[in-house]
């Protein structure tokens, strides 16, 4: 079955790395991506992955991806208060077309 | 090169009423999906269109609807509105293989 799940909040300091950690179901799974969402706005893509690829690294963002688990992360590295929004894992099925299947969204605070 | 656009940002109709919103994607994108986010479902894939084709359906009443125009504008439509239709509503756009799927600001909806 499709189900995405994450888990719903996240408190780092300034300046520290945060982790924000994706569980998925399907294995045909073909693209995992990371959108960010701010208040009163759309999703932002923030980086896709491959599903036959371990890591992707965009400059403070790091994604890995473990497919025996099912599991993906994104790693933002120096958080800062500008990364304090939530985060949604979602994921496109082969044969879905451009559908996302995406998780509940985590919220992260970025805290001084 | 111009975002994802819908249009109006901000909606308010009462139960029964019908409502259009409209979605302008990315110039030279051809798929558009419409979601819809709730704080207690979280979000949900309504449709995919492409190239003036319904390629994917969610699991949503009959009272939602959409198309897709050759210029690759889509609208979607929902009939008879009930309050539960309340709702940030979404469309990204994306080529075909949809790796990037990018969204616009989205037409938040209330109804009383």
């Amino acid at each position: 079955g499709e189900d995405v799940e994450q888990s719903l909040f996240l408190s780092v300091r300034e300046g520290d790395s945060s982790v924000i950690n994706c569980t998925y179901t399907d294995s045909s799974s073909t693209y995992l991506y990371w959108y960010k969402q701010e208040p009163g706005a759309g999703l932002q893509l923030l980086t896709y992955i491959f599903s036959n690829m371990d890591m992707k690294q965009d400059q403070r963002l790091t994604v890995l991806l473990n497919k025996k688990d099912k599991h993906l992360s994104l790693r933002i590295a120096d958080t800062q208060t500008g990364d304090s929004a939530i985060y949604f894992c979602a994921e496109s099925i082969s044969g879905g077309y451009n559908k996302l299947i995406f998780g509940a969204g985590t919220r992260l605070a970025v805290h001084p | 090169k111009a975002g994802v656009t819908q249009t109006p940002r901000y909606l308010i109709k009462t139960r029964g009423q019908q409502v259009t919103l409209s979605c302008s994607p990315i110039s030279g994108h051809r798929s558009v999906s419409w979601y819809q986010q709730t704080p207690g479902q979280g979000l949900q894939f309504l449709f995919e269109y492409f190239s003036e084709t319904q390629r994917n359906k969610g699991n949503f009443p009959g009272r939602f609807s959409g198309r897709q125009f050759s210029n690759s504008r889509s609208e979607m439509n929902v009939s008879t509105l009930e309050l539960g239709d309340s709702a940030l509503y979404l469309c990204a756009s994306s080529t075909d293989g949809g790796r990037d799927q990018f969204f616009g600001p989205g037409t938040r909806l209330t109804v009383l």
